[in-house]
């Protein structure tokens, strides 16, 4: 069955400490792709980063950065120097191959907020 | 900006009663999904639409339904409200069936059923 598992529902931290989100995930397929996402208050969706299973390579975009291991189905997310501005709700979710469709399964989220 | 409009932004409705809400995709962009994201349930996967032919159906109650146009806007249409159906709705366009691009997010409709 195809499942996301963020364990951290809430994470407070203080400006300038990094934090790190924890995405755990199952499926059967050996080709799928797993998404990261964030709502801020404003509400929208915000998409953050793609990457495929055959892709294991650490990726960081400026502050953020993300470690991909298969071996344990995890995909975290590292935000290091947080700001005020990175208070979100942050989604994992996770696409396999195709049946047709691209949809996306969603974990519960992780809310993070990052104070002054 | 995504790219992706919904209208409307809010819907404040009663019990009982149908509304329609509405999506334009991103230029070009031939998929259109809808999610729903609830305090109760989270973002769940509604409908996937691929160039007007239905693609794959995920918790979509009976009394929901969809449609996508040949101008590929889609429509999601609720009907015979229940409280429980207050929730933040979803669209979200890609771009080619099978490609996996990153599915663009609109705005969002906040229904209200009082």
């Amino acid at each position: 069955a195809q499942k996301v598992t963020q364990a951290q529902t809430e994470i407070s931290v203080v400006e300038k400490e990094d934090v790190t989100l924890d995405c755990v995930y199952e499926t059967r397929d050996t080709t799928y792709y797993l998404f990261w996402y964030k709502q801020p208050p404003s509400g929208e969706l915000v998409f953050l980063i793609r990457r495929n299973s055959f892709d294991e390579q650490n990726e960081i975009s400026g502050r953020y950065s993300w470690n991909f291991q298969k071996s344990t189905s995890s995909f975290n997310f590292t935000i290091t120097a947080s700001q005020v501005v990175d208070s979100a709700v942050y989604f994992c979710a996770l696409s396999e191959t195709p049946y047709n469709t691209d949809k996306l399964i969603f974990g519960t989220g992780t809310r993070l907020q990052v104070f002054p | 900006d995504s790219g992706v409009t919904q209208t409307p932004k809010h819907l404040i409705t009663a019990t009982g009663q149908r509304v329609t809400l509405r999506c334009s995709p991103r230029s070009g962009d031939l998929s259109v999904y809808w999610y729903q994201q609830s305090l109760d349930q989270g973002l769940q996967f509604l409908i996937h639409y691929y160039n007007g032919e239905e693609r794959a159906k995920g918790n979509i109650l009976e009394r929901f339904s969809a449609q996508q146009f040949p101008d590929l806007h889609s429509e999601l249409n609720l009907s015979s409200l229940e409280l429980g159906d207050s929730a933040l709705y979803f669209c979200a366009s890609s771009g080619n069936r099978g490609s996996y691009n990153e599915q663009f997010f609109g705005p969002g409709t906040r229904l209200t059923v009082l």
